[in-house]
């Protein structure tokens, strides 16, 4: 079965640098999630999008922006880079969040690290 | 903010054990999902849970919503080495659709 695709896997930045983590859903699925993953922590929620809008908003720095595009796929886009944004950055996915049955299907992540 | 409490946090144990693991709150979670990563992995999804009261399995996996909605039980029958990473549970409250994470079982297995 198909399943949540990111890209890119690993990525190095410098400080004050900008990112762009793309997030292909698993097909059908409406809406979609961004966590970060710090070393030895459990995941935090960033931000979700249902339907393309904007649905619910965690502790997502100012510096970091994201959207839903009309095929689905997902973009966070993160500026000024800081040593502390080096995390693993995961993307999910789900299909009837509205429905109450919101199972959170993960993708393999992006490892980012800020230099 | 809300937290999901999981215990214990690491586990050595032999192979062909039994192992339990659950996770508790202070406040009423509606959907309860259970998940194990490997390192530098996603997590996977294991079992998800939906009602209070609820049991399900999934292969040697066991899992239950408990009746109060506050916490929630993970059962590993007969482990295996591949069992072996972290495993987390993970909560959603009604209208909302972040997931809040605990902070996730370590299960080491000796051959």
């Amino acid at each position: 079965a198909a399943g949540v695709i990111q890209s890119p896997r690993h990525l190095i930045k410098e400080k004050r640098e900008t990112a762009t983590l793309k997030c292909y859903p698993i097909p059908r699925h409406d809406t979609v999630y961004w966590y970060q993953q710090g070393p030895g922590q459990d995941p935090q929620f960033l931000i979700s999008f249902y339907e393309k809008m904007q649905s619910d908003k965690g502790s997502i720095p100012d510096r970091f922006s994201a959207q839903q595009f009309s095929d689905y796929h997902s973009e966070l886009n993160m500026s000024s880079l800081e040593l502390g944004d080096s995390a693993l950055y995961f993307c999910a996915s789900s299909l009837g969040w509205a429905r109450g049955t919101d199972t959170q299907y993960f993708g393999p992540g992006t490892r980012l690290t800020v230099l | 903010g809300q937290q999901l409490n999981q215990s214990p946090q690491s586990m050595f144990i032999q192979e062909g054990e039994d192992v339990s693991m659950n996770c508790t709150s202070s406040s009423i979670f509606n959907t309860w999902l259970w998940y194990k990563q490997d390192p530098g992995e996603g997590p996977v999804l294991l079992i998800a849970l939906y009602k209070a009261g609820e049991l399900t399995s999934n292969g040697r996996l066991t899992a239950q919503f408990g009746i109060t909605r506050k916490d929630s039980f993970l059962n590993i029958s007969a482990s295996i080495p591949s069992d072996v990473g972290i495993y987390f549970c993970a909560g959603s409250k009604k209208g909302a659709q972040k997931l809040v994470f605990g902070q996730g079982t370590r299960l080491t297995i000796n051959p």
